[in-house]
């Protein structure tokens, strides 16, 4: 079985511009969530996608949007990128059952983002 | 809402000596706990988790972690740490009903030395 696959794996990007990361979850897998990595706050939440609606959502701005697809496959994007998005934006699937969520997510091997 | 402190950002070990990795937690609920290893250039793996039952778990690569209710820790121990343990490890918790997200630590790295 493939694991979770995420494109492209290293972007570089300048201040203002915006930018969009693609996940591919494990067939079968409907939920899919986001995290945002880096080397001051660790591993922070950024939002969860199940059936193509956003179920749960971190504290980042509006800049900062996602949206899931039918084949349960998630885009992020970022608008108007600042320095400090600079990250590795990892995403995670996990199994449901009955709409609940299982005890564990499957993780990808990351987006890294530099913005210049 | 839940919390992880990981309190230490970096442990060198040589090989073949024992490790301990520290995890304190805070949650006025019960929850789920799970330790996650990243290699480098890849993303988390699960390591081992605590659900309910036994609260000492393990994995299948020799690490162990023990709930301690009144202590709010589970901390990862491994008894002989080997090269190819060198990697940073992740502690993280969620409320154990409903559908909310992992909240990490700042992770640990370990470095084995040889």
């Amino acid at each position: 079985k493939a694991g979770v696959t995420q494109t492209p794996r290293y972007l570089i990007k300048t201040r203002g511009q915006q930018v969009t990361l693609s996940c591919s979850p494990i067939s079968g897998h409907r939920s899919v969530s986001w995290y945002q990595q880096t080397p001051g706050q660790g591993l922070q939440f950024l939002f969860e996608y199940f059936s193509e609606t956003q179920r749960n959502k971190g504290n980042f701005p509006g800049r900062f949007s996602g949206r899931q697809f039918s084949n349960s496959r998630s885009e992020m994007n970022v608008s108007t990128l600042e320095l400090g998005d600079s990250a590795l934006y990892l995403c995670a699937s996990s199994v449901t059952r009955g709409g609940a969520l299982s005890t564990e997510q499957f993780f990808g091997p990351g987006t890294r983002l530099t913005v210049l | 809402a839940q919390s992880v402190t990981q309190l230490d950002s970096q442990v060198p070990v040589f090989e073949e000596a024992p490790v301990e990795l520290r995890c304190n937690y805070s949650s006025s609920v019960s929850v789920y706990l799970f330790w996650y290893v990243q290699y480098p250039n890849q993303g988390l793996q699960l390591l081992l988790k605590y659900l309910s039952g036994s609260t000492l778990v393990e994995s299948i690569n020799g690490f162990e972690a023990e709930f301690n209710k009144s202590q709010t820790s589970f901390h990862l121990r491994k008894p002989s740490v080997h090269i190819s343990d060198t990697a940073e490890y992740f502690c993280a918790v969620t409320r154990n009903s409903g559908n909310t997200p992992l909240v990490f630590g700042k992770g640990t790295r370990l470095s084995v030395i040889a």
